[in-house]
Protein backbone atom coordinates (compact mmCIF):
# COMPACT_ATOMS: atom_id res chain seq x y z
CA UNK A 1 0.00 0.00 0.00
CA UNK A 2 1.74 3.30 -1.10
CA UNK A 3 -1.09 5.71 0.35
CA UNK A 4 -0.56 7.45 4.13
CA UNK A 5 -0.57 5.08 6.85
CA UNK A 6 -1.59 6.04 10.54
CA UNK A 7 -1.47 4.29 13.91
CA UNK A 8 -3.46 3.21 15.54
CA UNK A 9 -6.57 3.19 13.66
CA UNK A 10 -8.32 3.79 17.28
CA UNK A 11 -7.16 5.10 20.78
CA UNK A 12 -9.67 5.71 23.96
CA UNK A 13 -7.68 6.84 26.55
CA UNK A 14 -8.44 8.16 30.07
CA UNK A 15 -8.03 11.68 31.23
CA UNK A 16 -4.41 12.70 31.63
CA UNK A 17 -2.68 9.88 29.94
CA UNK A 18 -0.45 10.70 27.18
CA UNK A 19 -0.97 9.09 23.99
CA UNK A 20 1.03 9.24 20.50
CA UNK A 21 0.41 8.91 16.88
CA UNK A 22 2.21 8.04 14.17
CA UNK A 23 1.60 8.76 10.30
CA UNK A 24 3.79 7.54 7.64
CA UNK A 25 3.31 10.11 4.18
CA UNK A 26 3.98 8.77 0.53
CA UNK A 27 7.38 8.03 0.53
CA UNK A 28 8.56 11.16 -2.12
CA UNK A 29 6.25 13.58 -0.24
CA UNK A 30 7.94 16.15 1.71
CA UNK A 31 5.10 17.51 2.83
CA UNK A 32 3.32 16.37 6.10
CA UNK A 33 0.34 17.63 7.79
CA UNK A 34 -1.75 17.18 10.59
CA UNK A 35 -5.31 18.05 10.92
CA UNK A 36 -8.10 17.36 13.41
CA UNK A 37 -11.30 16.41 12.75
CA UNK A 38 -14.84 16.49 15.10
CA UNK A 39 -18.18 15.65 14.01
CA UNK A 40 -19.55 18.08 12.00
CA UNK A 41 -16.65 19.81 11.37
CA UNK A 42 -14.33 20.32 8.45
CA UNK A 43 -10.56 18.84 9.24
CA UNK A 44 -8.70 22.05 11.33
CA UNK A 45 -5.10 22.72 10.92
CA UNK A 46 -2.76 21.85 13.68
CA UNK A 47 0.59 21.66 12.23
CA UNK A 48 3.01 20.90 8.97
CA UNK A 49 6.27 19.83 8.22
CA UNK A 50 8.23 20.60 4.75
CA UNK A 51 10.60 17.72 5.44
CA UNK A 52 12.14 17.59 8.77
CA UNK A 53 11.60 21.31 9.64
CA UNK A 54 8.00 22.16 11.71
CA UNK A 55 7.06 25.32 9.95
CA UNK A 56 3.95 25.84 11.29
CA UNK A 57 1.53 25.30 13.91
CA UNK A 58 -1.42 26.44 14.57
CA UNK A 59 -3.08 28.33 17.92
CA UNK A 60 -4.81 25.11 18.61
CA UNK A 61 -1.19 23.17 19.09
CA UNK A 62 -1.55 23.90 22.91
CA UNK A 63 1.97 22.77 25.00
CA UNK A 64 0.17 19.45 25.66
CA UNK A 65 0.51 18.61 21.66
CA UNK A 66 3.81 17.91 20.07
CA UNK A 67 4.60 16.89 16.50
CA UNK A 68 7.76 15.02 15.24
CA UNK A 69 9.43 14.42 11.99
CA UNK A 70 12.92 13.60 13.04
CA UNK A 71 14.33 12.30 9.93
CA UNK A 72 11.64 13.34 7.09
CA UNK A 73 9.85 10.52 7.08
CA UNK A 74 7.45 9.17 9.43
CA UNK A 75 6.11 12.11 11.84
CA UNK A 76 4.67 11.18 15.57
CA UNK A 77 2.12 13.34 17.21
CA UNK A 78 2.02 13.47 20.92
CA UNK A 79 -0.87 14.50 23.18
CA UNK A 80 0.14 14.82 26.66
CA UNK A 81 -2.24 15.07 30.13
CA UNK A 82 -5.32 14.17 27.68
CA UNK A 83 -8.57 15.98 28.16
CA UNK A 84 -12.33 14.77 26.88
CA UNK A 85 -12.19 18.17 25.00
CA UNK A 86 -8.99 16.40 22.84
CA UNK A 87 -11.76 13.62 21.83
CA UNK A 88 -11.51 13.94 17.71
CA UNK A 89 -10.06 12.43 14.64
CA UNK A 90 -6.37 13.29 14.03
CA UNK A 91 -5.86 13.00 9.90
CA UNK A 92 -2.64 13.24 8.60
CA UNK A 93 -2.24 14.43 5.10
CA UNK A 94 1.12 14.94 3.28
CA UNK A 95 1.64 16.13 -0.31
CA UNK A 96 4.55 16.90 -3.00
CA UNK A 97 5.03 20.28 -1.44
CA UNK A 98 5.82 23.29 -3.38
CA UNK A 99 4.76 21.13 -6.80
CA UNK A 100 1.21 20.62 -5.79
CA UNK A 101 -0.77 21.41 -2.71
CA UNK A 102 -3.24 18.28 -3.25
CA UNK A 103 -3.31 16.74 0.28
CA UNK A 104 -3.39 12.55 0.43
CA UNK A 105 -4.75 11.68 3.86
CA UNK A 106 -4.71 8.52 5.65
CA UNK A 107 -7.73 6.89 7.77
CA UNK A 108 -6.70 8.70 10.64
CA UNK A 109 -6.46 8.18 14.19
CA UNK A 110 -9.77 8.16 16.32
CA UNK A 111 -9.32 9.73 19.61
CA UNK A 112 -11.81 8.86 22.80
CA UNK A 113 -10.62 10.34 25.87
CA UNK A 114 -12.80 9.33 28.94
CA UNK B 1 -14.91 34.87 11.01
CA UNK B 2 -14.10 31.33 9.56
CA UNK B 3 -11.52 31.29 6.98
CA UNK B 4 -13.83 29.44 4.99
CA UNK B 5 -17.41 29.27 5.01
CA UNK B 6 -19.91 26.95 3.92
CA UNK B 7 -23.70 25.77 4.17
CA UNK B 8 -23.63 22.45 5.63
CA UNK B 9 -27.04 21.66 4.33
CA UNK B 10 -28.02 18.79 4.38
CA UNK B 11 -29.37 18.55 0.62
CA UNK B 12 -31.51 16.02 -0.59
CA UNK B 13 -32.04 15.32 -4.32
CA UNK B 14 -33.33 12.79 -6.49
CA UNK B 15 -30.91 11.00 -8.60
CA UNK B 16 -30.45 12.84 -11.76
CA UNK B 17 -31.45 16.50 -10.30
CA UNK B 18 -28.95 19.41 -10.65
CA UNK B 19 -27.16 20.40 -7.36
CA UNK B 20 -24.88 23.51 -6.69
CA UNK B 21 -22.90 23.92 -3.39
CA UNK B 22 -21.34 27.72 -2.73
CA UNK B 23 -18.65 28.52 -0.24
CA UNK B 24 -17.13 31.75 0.80
CA UNK B 25 -13.57 32.60 1.70
CA UNK B 26 -12.37 35.33 3.89
CA UNK B 27 -8.89 36.33 2.39
CA UNK B 28 -8.51 38.12 -0.95
CA UNK B 29 -4.86 37.05 -1.35
CA UNK B 30 -5.46 32.67 -1.31
CA UNK B 31 -4.27 31.43 -4.64
CA UNK B 32 -5.45 27.92 -4.28
CA UNK B 33 -8.82 26.38 -4.08
CA UNK B 34 -10.03 23.17 -4.04
CA UNK B 35 -13.18 20.57 -3.69
CA UNK B 36 -12.67 17.23 -1.15
CA UNK B 37 -14.64 14.69 -0.61
CA UNK B 38 -15.98 13.23 2.30
CA UNK B 39 -17.94 9.83 2.88
CA UNK B 40 -18.84 9.03 6.02
CA UNK B 41 -16.23 7.87 8.73
CA UNK B 42 -13.12 7.90 6.04
CA UNK B 43 -10.97 10.75 5.18
CA UNK B 44 -11.20 13.27 2.76
CA UNK B 45 -10.38 13.11 -1.15
CA UNK B 46 -9.84 15.79 -3.09
CA UNK B 47 -12.41 15.74 -6.10
CA UNK B 48 -10.80 18.48 -8.05
CA UNK B 49 -9.19 21.75 -8.13
CA UNK B 50 -10.31 25.00 -8.93
CA UNK B 51 -9.18 26.98 -11.36
CA UNK B 52 -9.59 30.99 -11.87
CA UNK B 53 -11.66 29.95 -15.68
CA UNK B 54 -13.43 27.25 -14.26
CA UNK B 55 -12.99 23.70 -14.49
CA UNK B 56 -15.31 20.60 -15.39
CA UNK B 57 -14.59 17.07 -14.93
CA UNK B 58 -17.36 14.35 -16.51
CA UNK B 59 -20.81 15.88 -14.50
CA UNK B 60 -19.03 18.02 -11.90
CA UNK B 61 -18.08 22.06 -12.52
CA UNK B 62 -16.07 24.62 -10.40
CA UNK B 63 -16.20 28.08 -10.34
CA UNK B 64 -14.48 30.92 -9.09
CA UNK B 65 -15.31 34.10 -8.21
CA UNK B 66 -12.66 36.41 -6.90
CA UNK B 67 -14.64 39.40 -6.53
CA UNK B 68 -16.87 38.15 -4.16
CA UNK B 69 -14.38 35.73 -2.86
CA UNK B 70 -16.86 32.60 -3.35
CA UNK B 71 -16.50 29.12 -5.15
CA UNK B 72 -19.11 27.12 -6.69
CA UNK B 73 -19.52 23.40 -7.51
CA UNK B 74 -21.78 22.47 -10.08
CA UNK B 75 -22.93 18.39 -9.41
CA UNK B 76 -25.76 17.69 -13.13
CA UNK B 77 -27.15 13.82 -13.40
CA UNK B 78 -26.87 13.10 -9.49
CA UNK B 79 -25.31 9.73 -8.76
CA UNK B 80 -26.36 7.79 -5.41
CA UNK B 81 -22.55 7.21 -5.36
CA UNK B 82 -22.33 10.79 -4.85
CA UNK B 83 -23.60 11.14 -1.40
CA UNK B 84 -21.31 12.50 0.84
CA UNK B 85 -19.75 15.89 2.59
CA UNK B 86 -18.17 18.05 0.27
CA UNK B 87 -15.90 20.12 1.67
CA UNK B 88 -14.44 23.59 -0.10
CA UNK B 89 -10.84 23.97 0.73
CA UNK B 90 -8.25 26.84 0.22
CA UNK B 91 -5.16 28.16 1.05
CA UNK B 92 -3.54 30.64 3.24
CA UNK B 93 -2.07 33.83 1.87
CA UNK B 94 1.20 34.14 4.19
CA UNK B 95 1.11 30.55 4.89
CA UNK B 96 1.73 29.14 2.09
CA UNK B 97 1.58 25.11 3.61
CA UNK B 98 -1.71 25.63 5.26
CA UNK B 99 -4.95 24.52 3.79
CA UNK B 100 -8.09 25.56 5.23
CA UNK B 101 -10.63 23.81 5.31
CA UNK B 102 -15.20 24.65 5.29
CA UNK B 103 -17.27 22.34 7.63
CA UNK B 104 -18.64 20.63 4.62
CA UNK B 105 -21.57 20.53 3.01
CA UNK B 106 -23.29 17.15 3.00
CA UNK B 107 -25.38 15.61 -0.05
CA UNK B 108 -27.87 13.05 -0.35
CA UNK B 109 -28.73 11.63 -3.10
CA UNK B 110 -32.09 9.54 -2.78
CA UNK B 111 -33.36 6.74 -5.88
Amino acid sequence: DTGVSQDPRHKITKRGQNVTFRCDPISEHNRLYWYRQTLGQGPEFLTYFQNEAQLEKSRLLSDRFSAERPKGSFSTLEIQRTEQGDSAMYLCASSEGSRSEKLFFGSGTQLSVL
Amino acid sequence: RKEVEQDPGPFNVPEGATVAFNCTYSNSASQSFFWYRQDCRKEPKLLMSVYSSGNEDGRFTAQLNRASQYISLLIRDSKLSDSATYLCVVNGYSTLGRLYFGRGTQLTVWP
